[in-house]
């Protein structure tokens, strides 16, 4: 099984600071990588796939990069929107597998 | 648009069995793989089972081998998932989820095994 390793865990930010949260594969998976947002009490939505691929409707602040084994997700100018958990997911084979999350908080 | 609702959640007993239902609409149901995704609460997510669009191929993560079983009825637009011997371990809000790469998410329902 490919194991997804995210860091950090959770990380505390202001308005306005540039966030990275990086995702690391435990083999080589291309660029079959996809990253969720979580709010409280809601379902995952998809913000990136393909690695760095933006979902519709999605703002251009976040964006997404990488292939192989290691992934980041930039979020440009956080928002009070924007606290959230976020995750990534391999799609490269099954069974499909999450990092652990990375919870963003306010500073 | 498309639209994913999950059913049939609820409090059951350890050993004991429950079926989930989501009801798919606003895309072509039959040419996409579909999955299951829990989280247990206060955790992370947790990838279940996948099924191809065909339902001729169907995935299951190990802790839940053996003991649940998913489906898919195209001609009803609706995905299941059988869960047998279910434990308390299993308890968490179950979503089902379209494509591979979980483009949409239904909302989700609850499951918990307890006595």
């Amino acid at each position: 099984d490919i194991q997804m390793t995210q860091s950090p865990s959770s990380l505390s930010a202001s308005v306005g600071d540039r966030v990275t949260i990086t995702c690391r594969a435990s083999q080589g998976i291309s660029n079959y990588l996809v990253w969720f947002q979580q709010k409280p009490g809601k379902a995952p939505k998809s913000l990136i796939y393909a690695a760095s691929s933006l979902e519709g409707g999605v703002p251009s602040k976040f964006s997404g990069s990488g292939s192989g084994t290691n992934f980041t997700l930039t979020i440009s100018s956080l928002q009070p929107e924007d606290f959230a958990t976020y995750y990534c997911q391999q799609y490269n084979s099954y069974p499909l597998t999450f990092g652990g999350g990375t919870k963003v908080e306010i500073k | 648009e498309v639209q994913l609702l999950e059913s049939g959640g609820g409090l059951v007993q350890p050993g004991g069995s429950v079926r989930l239902s989501c009801v798919a609409s606003g895309f072509t149901f039959s040419s996409y793989a579909m999955s299951w995704v829990r989280q247990a609460p206060g955790k992370g997510l947790e990838w279940v089972s996948g099924i191809s669009g065909s339902g001729g191929g169907t995935y299951y993560a190990d802790s839940v081998k053996g003991r649940f079983t998913i489906s898919r009825d195209n001609s009803k637009n609706t995905l299941y998932l059988q869960m047998n011997s279910l434990r308390g371990e299993d308890t968490a809000i179950y979503y089902c989820a379209k494509d591979i790469r979980g483009g949409d998410w239904g909302q989700g329902t609850v499951v918990t095994v307890s006595s």
